[in-house]
């Protein structure tokens, strides 16, 4: 099975960096997922990692070290928009955590 | 990109009637989908996962007699809720995933049924 932890709610100012890591344990390793949900929206993809290092797009990064066990998502730049629920995911039949709430303040 | 497609985006029903949802893939044969269902402030949990022409998986806890999957083709999966009830108001959302290239990594997620059982 699977466990990932991340934490439940982040505060950030507008034009600040902000990253949120996720921890995890899986039987079986297939890549960890993250996605961008809105309140009442169904999730986006952000990002996919199945290798170590840092995959850039954009104001967003993810970064993966599977040794570690761990993954964080880095946003750059933050704007209001980005006030969301963050959700990691790993598992080839994905499981995801709870999601950290971001609150992005002026 | 992958679009994935819900029908309805939302539905009020009496408690005992049965809803049906649908999920479509629209450009891009989906050899696997999942449903999930999420509770408000709560993450999304994951209810069954189907493969095209085969019967469902349901995750522990999920009554599949209650919750009917049926996956008849590469493009469309159907979950009916049968005899709802005030406690499967929920958020219910499936995604799809495709059998090559980016749609094999990634799962590609409908924009949610939101269900409200009086």
């Amino acid at each position: 099975g699977q466990n990932i932890d991340q934490p439940t709610e982040m505060t950030a100012t507008e034009g600040a960096i902000v990253q949120i890591n996720c921890t995890y344990q899986t039987s079986g390793f297939n890549g960890l997922f993250w996605y961008q949900q809105h309140a009442g929206e169904a999730p986006t993809f952000l990002s996919y990692n199945v290798l170590d290092g840092l995959e850039e797009k954009g104001r967003f990064s993810s970064f993966l070290s599977r040794s570690k066990g761990y993954s964080y998502l880095l946003l750059k730049e933050l704007q209001m928009k980005d006030s969301a629920s963050y959700l990691c995911a790993v598992g080839y039949i994905p499981t995801f955590g709870r999601g950290t709430s971001l609150i992005v303040h002026p | 990109g992958a679009v994935v497609s819900q029908h309805p985006s939302w539905v009020i029903c009496k408690s005992g009637t049965s809803v049906k949802i649908e999920c479509r893939s629209l450009d891009f044969q989906a050899t696997t989908m999942f449903w999930y269902r999420q509770f408000p402030k709560q993450s999304l949990m994951l209810m069954a996962t189907s493969n095209e022409g085969s019967k469902a998986t349901y995750e522990q806890g999920v009554e599949k007699d209650k919750f009917l999957i049926n996956h008849a083709s590469l493009t469309l999966s159907t979950l009916t809720v049968t005899s709802a009830h005030p406690e499967d108001s929920s958020f219910y959302i499936c995604s799809a995933r495709g059998s090559w290239g980016a749609t094999y990594n990634e799962q590609f997620f409908g924009p949610g049924t939101r269900l409200t059982v009086l």
